[in-house]
């Protein structure tokens, strides 16, 4: 089974609007982490956000905030005020306690249109 | 300025030929990792490293080989056995391994060709 889901292959979205990056998850750890990455065309993943799995609150980083619903195991990111340097390859992720690496799931591309 | 550096960008192989990615960090972390990323797909591991001189298979190893001789550096070959080697391959590295809230910092990548 895939540990991460990501439905939407490519979102669009209207300059100065917001927009939410589907993301669920599978994993029957009770302490994992979930992150989510952008990847401009340069080709470098950014970090944009972290969830821990027993935080109370969701994460917030300036305009980007993560939706996190732990009963339905998903993690949206939610983007407000696009601009359009938000154009771009967003990726979420897992680690698990005790793994070694991220999973990653499959990614949105993201185009923000002026 | 403190990061990762993957080099070069674009990197053509020939048949038979074996081909090394270089990957260089002064972020003074201790574990390192190597991806491959192929369109339409996510990141796949393929091999990580904890500490000098120690490194463990990901999940698509087969046909690639590390080395962790200095903290800084885990260079990556493809050799001639991986028979689909054209990706985008990235480097990334982390403070430790252990815990949920380890983010990865990643390089730049490279691309890599088969002619």
């Amino acid at each position: 089974a895939q540990k991460i889901t990501q439905t939407q292959p490519g979102m669009f979205v209207q300059e100065k609007e917001a927009v939410t990056l589907d993301c669920t998850y599978d994993t029957s750890d009770p302490s994992y982490g979930l992150f989510w990455y952008k990847q401009p065309s340069s080709g470098e993943m950014i970090f944009l956000i972290y969830q821990g799995s027993y935080d109370q609150q969701n994460a917030t980083e300036g305009r980007y905030s993560l939706n996190f619903q732990k009963a339905r195991k998903s993690a949206n990111l939610v983007i407000s005020a696009s601009q359009l340097g938000d154009s771009a390859m967003y990726f979420c992720a897992m680690r698990e306690s005790g793994a070694n690496n991220l999973f990653f799931g499959t990614g949105t591309r993201l185009t923000v249109i002026p | 300025d403190g990061g990762i550096t993957q080099s070069p960008k674009y990197l053509f192989r020939k048949e038979g030929q074996n081909v090394t990615l270089s990957c260089e960090q002064n972020l003074n972390h201790d574990a390192m990792y190597w991806y491959r990323q192929d369109p339409g797909q996510g990141l796949r591991l393929i091999y990580y490293s904890q500490i000098v001189n120690d490194f463990q298979k990901g999940d698509i190893a087969e046909g690639y080989s590390v080395s962790r001789e200095k903290k800084e550096s885990f260079p990556l070959t493809v050799t001639s056995a991986q028979k689909n080697p054209t990706a985008f391959y990235l480097c990334a590295s982390s403070i430790g391994i252990r815990t949920t809230n380890e983010k990865l910092f990643f390089g730049s990548g490279t691309q890599l060709s088969v002619l």
